[in-house]
């Protein structure tokens, strides 16, 4: 079945430092992909998304490629902000009518002063 | 409001006692989605409803797990018998539709269950 697989946690990184978290995946199709964001004490929030091959989504400095040859998606952010500081989800949706989300284990970001 | 809101946002209950969560989606919404996140096991998906359509209920761990939706809008999460490894935040989503897979779905703050 399909899976995704994210970098454990939790991820510590001080103001204005260089983000990636990184994301792969295994579908039997071509899925759509996704990096949903919980803030602390609030609910899952759509990131960023990518639908085909080599589509960049980007959203709020973030940015992520859909690389198909290897079958990747990491997240990144040149610059990141304490504000950024939450969990960061990875997921997947395959294209054909309903499909439930697969997501990965999410990975915990921590961005200090 | 006009996100998902769900209740309660805490619940705490001792092993064998059923529990009832509920989701409210945002209004016009036809797909509603339920999904658990468990420590270290990310989110799994449980249970789906499109409009009247009969829900897709692959993702149920168990019989002990049901849901219900009333009038196409509020749904009920039921988990009978409870166990210690039920213990996880239960997540509501909908969408404006489910069918095409175009849309975004909206998630709620979850309901956090602990089985004593």
């Amino acid at each position: 079945g399909d899976s995704v697989t994210q970098m454990e946690g939790p991820v510590t990184l001080s103001e204005e430092a260089f983000l990636t978290i990184n994301c792969t995946y295994t579908a039997t199709g071509y899925p759509s992909l996704f990096w949903y964001v919980q803030y602390p004490g609030e609910g899952l929030q759509l990131l960023l998304k990518a639908t085909k091959a080599d589509d960049k989504g980007s959203n709020k400095g973030f940015e992520a490629t859909y690389r198909k040859e290897t079958t990747s998606f990491h997240l990144e952010k040149g610059s990141v902000q304490v504000s950024d500081s939450a969990v960061y989800f990875c997921a997947l949706k395959e294209n054909t009518g309903f499909q439930k989300l697969v997501f990965g284990t999410g990975t915990r970001l921590l961005v200090s002063p | 409001g006009a996100g998902v809101s769900q209740s309660p946002s805490n619940k705490v209950t001792e092993k064998g006692k059923d529990v009832e969560l509920r989701c409210d989606p945002i209004s016009g919404h036809t797909a509603l989605y339920w999904y658990r996140q468990s420590l270290g096991q990310g989110l799994e998906f449980l249970i789906y409803f499109q409009g009247n359509s009969a829900p897709d209920k692959s993702g149920l761990p168990s019989d002990r797990f049901s849901a219900e939706r009333t009038g196409g809008s509020v749904s009920t999460l039921t988990i009978q018998r409870t166990q210690q490894e039920d213990s996880a935040v239960y997540l509501c989503a909908s969408s404006i539709e489910g069918t095409s897979g175009r849309f975004e779905q909206f998630f709620g703050p979850g309901t956090r269950l602990t089985v004593l």
